[in-house]
């Protein structure tokens, strides 16, 4: 069964925490995407891989780290320098352009 | 990168056909069209993409005229279950990887019974 696994659905973060969202895909994609989604917002990205081993900053790149060892695997890491980190998380990797999501991690402060 | 407009909300009625049209007046050669489904807390959902002209699948069509310079999602029929926020985005797909694709705020679309 082909797709892109988030988890945790839901996560709390304690103040000066950091915390990992993972994200998983089978689907053989090269390309890997973090967006950020506020209430009545659309998506803003966060960062993006082409390629394993490399990755770049998005439009709200600030509080977020990333890594990408394997093709298959793009957690990203909410710092305690994000402060205002309450959101809906998303990851999309695609092939052509065309994004395939997660069902989302709904990260909320403690 | 191509910006998009579409209208931050419609209404309409079960069994109705819905239209949203999205505008996106600096299109560039290499950009496709790409319409997308939310429903709340769940990721985005591919629903069609086109280049010209008009394209068709199980779920919708979408109309593009020979300027490209704006698109048409229609919905035939739509039930309550197609209350969502519809995206659309414009973007060169071919290029693959990071293009810039854009998600605006999408046309929140409640149907009624």
């Amino acid at each position: 069964d082909g797709g892109i696994t988030q988890s945790p659905k839901y996560l709390f973060r304690k103040e000066g925490q950091n915390v990992t969202l993972s994200c998983e895909q089978n689907l053989n994609h090269d390309a890997m995407y973090w967006y950020r989604q506020d209430p009545g917002q659309g998506l803003r990205l966060i960062y993006y891989s082409q390629i394993v081993n490399d990755f770049q900053k998005g439009d709200i790149a600030e509080g977020y780290s990333v890594s990408r060892e394997k093709k298959e695997s793009f957690p990203l890491t909410v710092t305690s320098a994000q402060k205002n980190p309450t959101a809906f998380y998303l990851c999309a990797s695609s092939a052509t352009g065309t994004r395939f999501f997660g069902s989302g991690t709904q990260l909320s402060v403690l | 990168l191509a910006k998009t407009t579409q209208p931050i909300s419609m209404d309409s009625y079960e069994g109705q056909e819905v239209n949203i049209t999205c505008s996106h007046n600096n299109i560039a050669t290499n950009d496709y069209i790409t319409w997308y489904q939310q429903f709340p807390s769940q990721g985005p959902r591919f629903i069609i993409q086109g280049y010209k002209t008009k394209v068709t699948n199980e779920v919708a069509s979408l109309f593009i005229p020979a300027d490209r310079k704006s698109s048409t999602l229609s919905l035939p029929r739509v039930s309550l279950s197609d209350t969502a926020v519809y995206y659309c985005l414009v973007g060169d797909i071919l290029g693959g990887g990071a293009d810039g694709l854009t998600f605006g705020k999408g046309t929140h679309l409640i149907i009624q019974p």
